[in-house]
């Protein structure tokens, strides 16, 4: 099946520094990638969905200012998560649909997270 | 408002057959998933319903029926490593998908 690649697998960083988080499709053109947080035993929470070459549209109560999505090609979407806080410690998951057959959607390997 | 239920623990024993449900409601429907999630894995995809009946792919079934809002995930000779947690969503008229919060299936000796 269709690849899509998520790194850094696992990132600690110290407070209110930024980190980036890349989702690459590897083997298919992605028009539509979503983010979503999960925390431990809770399920998926989308945060955003992005459109190549458009902004992303983001889900309430998730601050587009913090959590920045950037969809510049049809492969690769990254997610930028601003002077980060604790309570922004989390599993972050993208997954990206080849197009609007609703199957073709597939997840990255996902990042942990931490900050000090 | 848009809703998927399924139940937050099942336990079964090694070489058993389990069954999760889910109940669904969404705003138009385009499908339902099956995903399956190991701890601090991401999740992996399992199967897709969007006609009404069984479908079957090895060891894992799922089934659906759209008048009802019900689907299920059959899970036959189960091994240790069946032990994760099982996802169902349900794709809108959006084709957004509408997650539940996962069934945890323990599966002991």
């Amino acid at each position: 099946g269709a690849v899509v690649s998520q790194h850094p697998s696992r990132v600690i960083c110290k407070s209110g520094t930024s980190v980036k988080i890349e989702c690459r499709s590897l083997d298919f053109q992605a028009t539509t990638m979503f983010w979503y947080r999960q925390f431990p035993k809770q399920s998926l929470m989308l945060m955003a969905t992005s459109n190549e070459g458009s902004k992303a549209t983001y889900e309430q109560g998730v601050e587009k200012d913090k959590f920045l999505i950037n969809h510049a090609s049809l492969t690769l979407s990254t997610l930028t998560v601003t002077s980060a806080h604790p309570e922004d410690s989390s599993f972050y998951i993208c997954s990206a649909r080849a197009g609007s057959e609703s199957e073709k959607l597939f997840f990255g390997s996902g990042t942990q997270l931490s900050v000090l | 408002g848009q809703n998927i239920d399924q139940p937050t623990e099942m336990t079964a024993t090694e070489g058993a057959i389990v069954q999760i449900n889910c109940t669904y409601q969404t705003s138009g429907f385009n499908g339902l998933f099956w995903y399956q999630q190991h701890a601090g894995e991401a999740p992996t995809f399992l199967s897709y319903n969007v006609l009404d009946g069984l479908e079957e792919k090895g060891r894992f079934s799922s089934f659906l029926s759209r008048s009802k809002g019900y689907s299920y995930l059959l899970l036959k000779e189960l091994q240790m490593k069946d032990s994760a947690s099982y996802l169902c969503a349900g794709l809108d008229s959006n084709y957004q998908l509408i997650w539940g919060a996962g069934t945890k299936l323990i599966i002991k000796p």
